[in-house]
């Protein structure tokens, strides 16, 4: 298995500029989250997805952010306009409903940095 | 809500020396408790989880760790430190067994 793919895997922008990050979850994983890791703050939830439903989006900052996964098999986090606070590294993690107590697969994260 | 605390952002152990990263739990109710590990320049991976089966969990790469429930404890020890251990070290804790709620994370620094 390929494991949880993103992509870019660096961004760099200009304040203002409209940012797509993306995540193709564990072909069959069932649940998808979107973490954000700062030094400040270190790993925040941002939101999550069940069956490409959102489930709980109180993590999102604000309304520049936003998060859509319109299949099993994609989803992107956008940020617009973007800030220089917005610089962080975004990870996306998937994980599968067994009955127990599912572990999250994380991606290798796309690091954005907003000048 | 239920949360993490890792006491100390940096510990630094000679090879071959005890591993023990310190994580403590708030919850009402029994938690669901992981410890991930985050190399540098990659996402997380999970090292162990504590899911009522048993209050000793082993995971991979030699760690374990054990549920202390009257002192509301999940630490991360290692026998031996390696070389290869040096990393990120994340508690976090679960109620639903969905979304995570993570400590502030533990650099561990492992030296010659």
């Amino acid at each position: 298995d390929a494991g949880v793919i993103q992509s870019p895997r660096h961004e760099v922008t200009e304040m203002g500029q409209e940012v797509t990050l993306r995540c193709k979850p564990i072909s069959g994983h069932d649940y998808l989250f979107w973490y954000r890791q700062t030094m400040m703050r270190g790993l925040e939830l941002l939101i999550y997805f069940n069956n490409n439903v959102p489930i709980d989006d109180s993590g999102m900052p604000e309304d520049r952010f936003s998060a859509k996964m319109p299949n099993a098999s994609f989803s992107t986090l956008k940020i617009q306009p973007s800030e220089p606070r917005d610089s962080a590294v975004y990870f996306c993690a998937s994980s599968l409903t067994s009955g127990g107590q599912e572990t999250q697969y994380f991606g290798p994260g796309t690091r954005l940095l907003v000048l | 809500a239920q949360s993490v605390t890792q006491l100390g952002s940096h510990v630094s152990v000679s090879e071959g020396a005890l591993v023990l990263l310190r994580c403590n739990y708030s919850s009402s109710v029994p938690p669901y408790l992981f410890w991930y590990v985050q190399y540098p320049n990659q996402g997380l991976q999970l090292l162990l989880k504590y899911t009522s089966a048993a209050t000793l969990v082993k995971g991979i790469n030699g760690f374990e760790a054990e549920f202390k429930k009257s002192e509301t404890s999940f630490h991360l020890t290692k026998p031996s430190a390696h070389m290869s251990d040096a990393a990120e070290y994340f508690c976090a804790v679960s109620l639903s067994g969905y979304a995570l709620n993570f400590g502030k994370g533990t650099s561990l620094l492992v030296t010659p």
